[in-house]
C-alpha cells in the first residue's frame, strides 16, 4: 500500500532563508510523486511532479525536489523563502495500479517571518 | 479555460440530514476524484469516476456515495449527517485515465458544517 509521511506539520523560516520540506513515501511499485500548495480557503495547485524521467524535478515559483529511491524520498526546497511562500504544503503519492486514487500527507503549514 | 467549479461553496447542515454536492470537471477532463479533507485526517480519498463509473473508492462508509454525469459532471451526498463529516470536500479533475500524466486539478472546494 502507498503511503506518504510529511515530517515537521509546522515549520518557520526567515524571509530570504532556504526552505526545506520533508516527504517520504512507501510504495510497493514505481512511484508518481506530487507536491501540491495549497491558500487560505482554496484548493490544492500543483507545485511539481515526479513521473519517473529526471530525478530532479523544477517546479513553480521557484521551488524543486529531488527524488532519491534509496531514501523513499521526495523532499521539496527553495533556495530563498518568499512572503507569499506561506501556505500548507502537501506530497502526495500515486502509481500505474492506484492511478487517480492519490495518497497524500497529512500537510506542511510554512510560516515565512519578515 | 475554466477550472474545476464547486458548488456551493459553504454550507451548514444538522445531523441527521443529506448533502449533495456538485463538481464540473475541466472540459475534456473525464475522471472526477473527490477528497474529504480535515484538520485531523488530512485529505482523505473518497471515490473516482471515469466515463460514469466508479473505478476506485476510499474507506468511508456507505453514507457516502457518488455519480457521474455523461457529460463529466459529478456529484457526491452524504446521507444521514454526522458532526464528523464536518469539513472541506475537494473535487478533482484529470485529463488522463492514470499513468504519469495523471495530475489532479482540485476546485475551491465545499465547505460543509453540520451542527
Amino acid at each position: 500500500a502507498q503511503s506518504v509521511t510529511q515530517l515537521g506539520s509546522h515549520v518557520s523560516v526567515s524571509e530570504g532563508a532556504l526552505v526545506l520540506l520533508r516527504c517520504n513515501y512507501s510504495s510497493s511499485v514505481p512511484p508518481y510523486l506530487f507536491w501540491y500548495v495549497q491558500y487560505p480557503n482554496q484548493g490544492l495547485q500543483l507545485l511539481l511532479k515526479y513521473t519517473s524521467a529526471a530525478t530532479l524535478v523544477k517546479g513553480i515559483n521557484g521551488f524543486e525536489a529531488e527524488f532519491k529511491k534509496s531514501e523513499t524520498s521526495f523532499h521539496l526546497t527553495k533556495p530563498s523563502a518568499h512572503m507569499s511562500d506561506a501556505a500548507e504544503y502537501f506530497c502526495a503519492v500515486s502509481d500505474e495500479i492506484t492511478g487517480n486514487q492519490f495518497y497524500f500527507g497529512t500537510g506542511t503549514s510554512l510560516t515565512v517571518i519578515p | 479555460k475554466a477550472g474545476v467549479t464547486q458548488t456551493p461553496r459553504y454550507l451548514i447542515k444538522t445531523r441527521g440530514q443529506q448533502v449533495t454536492l456538485s463538481c464540473s470537471p475541466i472540459s475534456g477532463h473525464r475522471s472526477v476524484s473527490w477528497y474529504q479533507q480535515t484538520p485531523g485526517q488530512g485529505l482523505q480519498f473518497l471515490f473516482e469516476y471515469f466515463s460514469e463509473t466508479q473505478r476506485n473508492k476510499g474507506n468511508f462508509p456507505g453514507r457516502f456515495s457518488g455519480r457521474q454525469f455523461s457529460n463529466s459532471r459529478s456529484e457526491m451526498n452524504v446521507s444521514t449527517l454526522e458532526l464528523g463529516d464536518s469539513a472541506l470536500y475537494l473535487c478533482a479533475s484529470s485529463l488522463a485515465p492514470s499513468g504519469p500524466t495523471g495530475e489532479l486539478f482540485f476546485g475551491e472546494g465545499s465547505r460543509l458544517t453540520v451542527l
